[in-house]
């Protein structure tokens, strides 16, 4: 399909670890994004990784990816009430470079 | 401080008028893209532009106007054949250089009808 897909939602407690996963369509070497959307904001960029990459690590945030699935995750460990928020990934598609964003993951942090 | 500036925060439009939302960048990106975010969806492309005096129609142009005269600027016409304006605007910005350069994103402008 055209799409990128997450799922809705996600809870969590607080000091857990948080998974957010996402599908995505396009098979040649692309660039992947996941952005953080607090309420009534704008989007915040995470950390994005290259396809022919496995994995990426920056400080709380791991990003895993199976490309052969073409499956893309995003670890957040010791998960805060602060990290409540949206989360989009995004996949680079095309020649102009565009975005093409799933629809987002809410994830709720409970004390 | 760097950044980019949507104003205004919020906009209200009338019946049959044309109203105007406003993206300024200090970041010197060439590149700039405006997009429309729907409740419990992702984000939509509409229009975006490489360089100045140049722009392209994202995939829900239609209703939607815009010029790219300067290369901080990079305004939105939400015109009266846009049937259902009511949506929260996000402006992007980034370098253009044929790699890898994210989008960073203005806060917003929330738009709805009167």
């Amino acid at each position: 399909g055209e799409d990128v897909e997450q799922s809705l939602f996600l809870s969590v407690r607080e000091g857990d670890s948080s998974v957010i996963n996402c599908t995505y369509t396009d098979s040649s070497s692309t660039y992947l994004y996941w952005y953080k959307q607090e309420p009534g904001a704008g989007l915040q960029l995470l950390t994005y990784i290259f396809s022919n990459m496995d994995m990426k690590q920056d400080q709380r945030l791991t990003v895993l990816l199976n490309k052969k699935d073409k499956h893309l995750s995003l670890r957040i460990a010791d998960t805060q009430t602060g990290d409540s928020a949206i989360y989009f990934c995004a996949e680079r598609r095309g020649s102009q470079g565009n975005l093409i964003f799933g629809k987002g993951t809410k994830l709720s942090v409970k004390p | 401080d760097g950044g980019i500036t949507q104003s205004p925060k919020y906009l209200f439009r009338k019946e049959g008028q044309n109203v105007t939302l406003s993206c300024e960048q200090n970041l010197n990106h060439d590149a700039m893209y405006w997009y429309r975010q729907d409740p419990g969806q992702g984000l939509r492309l509409i229009y975006y532009s490489h360089i100045v005096n140049d722009f392209q129609k994202g995939d829900i142009a239609e209703g939607y106007s815009v010029s790219r005269e300067k290369k901080e600027s990079f305004p939105l016409t939400v015109t009266s054949a846009q049937k259902n304006p009511t949506a929260f605007y996000l402006c992007a910005s980034s370098l253009w250089d044929g790699r890898n350069q994210p989008q960073h994103f203005g806060d917003g402008t929330r738009l709805s009808i009167l």
